[in-house]
């Protein structure tokens, strides 16, 4: 029973492609969130939505766009893939939006752009 | 603005010795701190929390950590490591003034290597 899933886990493609990650949480949390780790293991947000409202955008090209279409599903579509791209993207869930709420992610998906 | 710092790339300890994995941090309202597991290709692993109340918090796996707000630090501890335990660990803060839109920041990760 994987409480945050994301799909694919794995995705190499070229540059200039369009794809999409997606997650699911079945945790009944209000909050989700992308968080960004790039080759140094250092982690970044990059999206929060709260009740399937966005409340934090970081400074993230517009390249990348998240979707929200309920509360369970949060997916990140990112156009005209560049090499800077290549990173490992984490989805994550939190009950709610306050500070005090823990973060739980999920696997992760490695993105390889060539 | 809010931040921590991990100051250790990697910690060695033998296996059965005592760890402490570092984290200080820096926010202006009040900090809510995280610990954080992530084994070789696999997402992260809540260990812990501090909110309010007891400075020592225990955590999964046998983790635990001490908050201590003179020297804003929240270092995690086992009293015991083990082979399994290496991984690489990360401190995260959350600022407490602000609301929803308040980010959780990570530290940079400390790489802890337990030899057996």
């Amino acid at each position: 029973d994987t409480a945050v899933s994301q799909t694919p886990k794995y995705l190499v493609t070229q540059m200039g492609n369009d794809k999409s990650i997606k997650c699911e949480q079945n945790l009944g949390h209000d909050t989700m969130y992308w968080y960004k780790q790039d080759s140094k293991k250092f982690l970044k947000i990059m999206f929060s939505y709260n009740n399937k409202e966005l409340i934090i955008n970081e400074t993230v090209p517009n390249r990348f766009s998240p979707k929200s279409p309920d509360k369970a599903h949060l997916n990140l579509h990112i156009n005209s893939l560049e090499l800077g791209d290549s990173a490992v993207y984490f989805c994550a869930s939190s009950q709610s939006a306050g500070a005090g709420n823990t973060i739980y992610f999920g696997e992760g998906s490695w993105l390889t752009v060539v | 603005a809010q931040s921590v710092a991990q100051p250790e790339d990697q910690v060695n300890v033998a296996e059965g010795n005592p760890l402490t994995v570092k984290c200080t941090y820096s926010v202006s309202g009040n900090p809510y701190l995280f610990w954080y597991v992530q084994y070789p290709n696999r997402g992260l692993q809540f260990l812990l929390k501090y909110i309010t109340g007891d400075n020592l918090v225990k955590g999964s796996y046998g983790f635990e950590a001490e908050f201590n707000k003179s020297q804003t630090s929240f270092h995690l501890k086992k009293p015991s490591a083990l082979v399994s335990d290496s991984a690489l660990y990360f401190c995260a803060v959350r600022d407490g003034k602000g609301g929803a839109t308040n980010k959780l920041i990570f530290g940079t990760g400390t790489l802890l290597a337990v030899q057996p």
